[in-house]
């Protein structure tokens, strides 16, 4: 156990729906990421927040939206939703934000299946 | 445009042998390169890190090298156990990054087995 707790672990839907993924950081830490891993590609970073705001954003669509809470779980939002948004999503946590050095702690992710 | 490259998708080592596996990047200003690995239906786990003014850092089995001007860096694990079996993901950072493409970029990993 990463500390890292993503809900659900799998999720099934079809075409145009909206589904919502949590994410419960390691205790402490700060900071969540959001990743997307879908067949065959690496890990594509979606969005950061650092304590409630809103810090970096990567490639992510303006279908999908995030927020972290006041308690620091954070929330991935994604609607309308396509055949090729299939796939993996990580949520990660680190302590502060730019020390990279010590690595992100992943959660075992939600595998998202749309038909 | 792919800043962090790991050509090679699989790799397949005779346990106690020696696994190395290759990462390419093309961006100078990186100053943290990490290595994860992945166990299906788990998420990644930090396995080791380099700071770029380093051109090595050891931890037990696992060895990272970085080879600045060529923009290469290599994880050698030695001996190899069937537990090391896994995806590996190269990962990057720099202060380029800690902006609107975030704070690790990824390569596509390359999938090590192996084997007895």
């Amino acid at each position: 156990d990463s500390g890292v707790t993503q809900t659900p672990k799998h999720l099934i839907t079809a075409t145009g729906q909206r589904v919502t993924l949590r994410c419960s950081p390691r205790s402490g830490d700060l900071s969540v990421y959001w990743y997307q891993q879908s067949l065959d590609q690496g890990l594509q970073f979606l969005i950061q927040y650092y304590n409630g705001e809103e810090r970096a954003k990567g490639n992510i669509l303006e279908r999908f939206s995030a927020q972290q809470f006041p308690d620091l779980h954070s929330e991935l939002n994604l609607s309308s939703l396509e055949l090729g948004d299939s796939a993996l999503y990580f949520c990660a946590s680190s302590g502060i934000p730019g020390q990279t050095f010590y690595g992100y702690t992943f959660g075992s992710g939600t595998r998202l299946t749309v038909v | 445009d792919q800043q962090v490259k790991q050509n090679s998708p699989s790799l397949s080592v005779q346990e106690g042998r020696i696994s190395i596996l290759n990462c390419d990047y093309t961006n100078s200003m990186f100053d943290y390169f990490l290595w994860y690995k992945k166990y299906p239906a788990e998420g990644p786990t930090f396995l080791i890190s380099i700071s770029s003014i380093k051109d090595k850092n050891e931890d037990g089995r696992f060895t990272v090298f970085l080879n600045k001007s060529a923009k290469h860096l290599s994880l050698h694990i030695v001996p190899s156990q069937p537990g090391d079996s896994a995806v590996y993901f190269c990962a990057a950072s720099g202060l380029s990054t800690r902006g609107s493409q975030g704070n690790l970029i990824f390569g596509k990993g390359t999938k090590l087995s192996v084997k007895p």
